[in-house]
């Protein structure tokens, strides 16, 4: 099965929003709300950002949210912090019954 | 608070069998199903699959003739036995908690990394 499509970088200033999205080649994205983000800082272990599509676990700020839009999932985050340099990951149920990740974006605050 | 916690040897030769252990507590292993997942050094995450502690399980269709998956509900603990490894199989190992109504991996363990070398 094929990774699901993420962009290899996004960048943004302190304050800014930025969003990642998230490209399916087949239906996997579009046909379940089964899509959830991780963020992974360098050596350590990813984090669940966003599960269900748009929701998010206690404890995770508000300024980051999820939207899907036919086979595209995306990740937005509102008011860019140097914290949230970090590399993002996609996350998908698909029609095959297994999952995928995405191929992961890394996002650079300026 | 779940914790989850893998072990087993950091170097395993080609043609060899990967064995890794990952340690539940803080709840037990029966209410969820757990999941592996690995990251090769500099490169994404790989889904490898999960299991419910029934046997259930199911796997990355391209891993699926090497791989295994078990679990030792006593001493609450999954294991992950991947066959005939060669250096494209060295990564840092991952076990984490499938939330199967969301699809989602709530709890990670820190991960070991394991390479595959003579």
């Amino acid at each position: 099965q094929s990774a699901l499509t993420q962009p290899a970088s996004v960048s943004g200033s302190p304050g800014q929003s930025i969003t990642i999205s998230c490209t399916a080649t087949s239906s996997d994205v579009g046909s379940y709300n089964l899509v959830s983000w991780y963020q992974q800082h360098p050596g350590k272990a990813p984090k669940l950002m966003i599960y269900e599509v748009t929701r998010r676990p206690s404890g995770i700020s508000s300024r980051f949210s999820g939207s899907k839009s036919g086979n595209t999932a995306s990740l937005t985050i509102s008011g860019l912090q140097a914290q949230d340099e970090a590399d993002y990951y996609c996350y998908s149920y698909t029609i095959s019954s297994t999952y995928v990740f995405g191929t992961g974006t890394k996002v650079f605050v300026l | 608070q779940v914790q989850l916690q893998e072990s087993g040897p950091a170097l395993v030769k080609p043609s060899e069998t990967l064995s890794l252990t990952c340690t539940v507590s803080g709840g037990s292993i029966k209410t969820n199903y757990w999941s592996w997942i690995r990251q090769p050094p500099g490169k994404g995450l790989e889904w490898i699959g999960y299991i419910f502690y029934t046997g259930n399980t199911n796997y990355d269709p391209s891993l699926k003739s090497r791989v295994t998956i078990s679990v030792d509900t006593p001493k609450n603990h999954l294991s992950l036995k991947l066959t005939s490894v060669t250096a494209a199989d060295t990564a840092v190992y991952y076990c984490a908690r499938y939330f199967e109504s969301s699809g989602s991996l709530d709890y990670w363990g820190q991960g070991t990394l394991v390479t595959v070398s003579s």
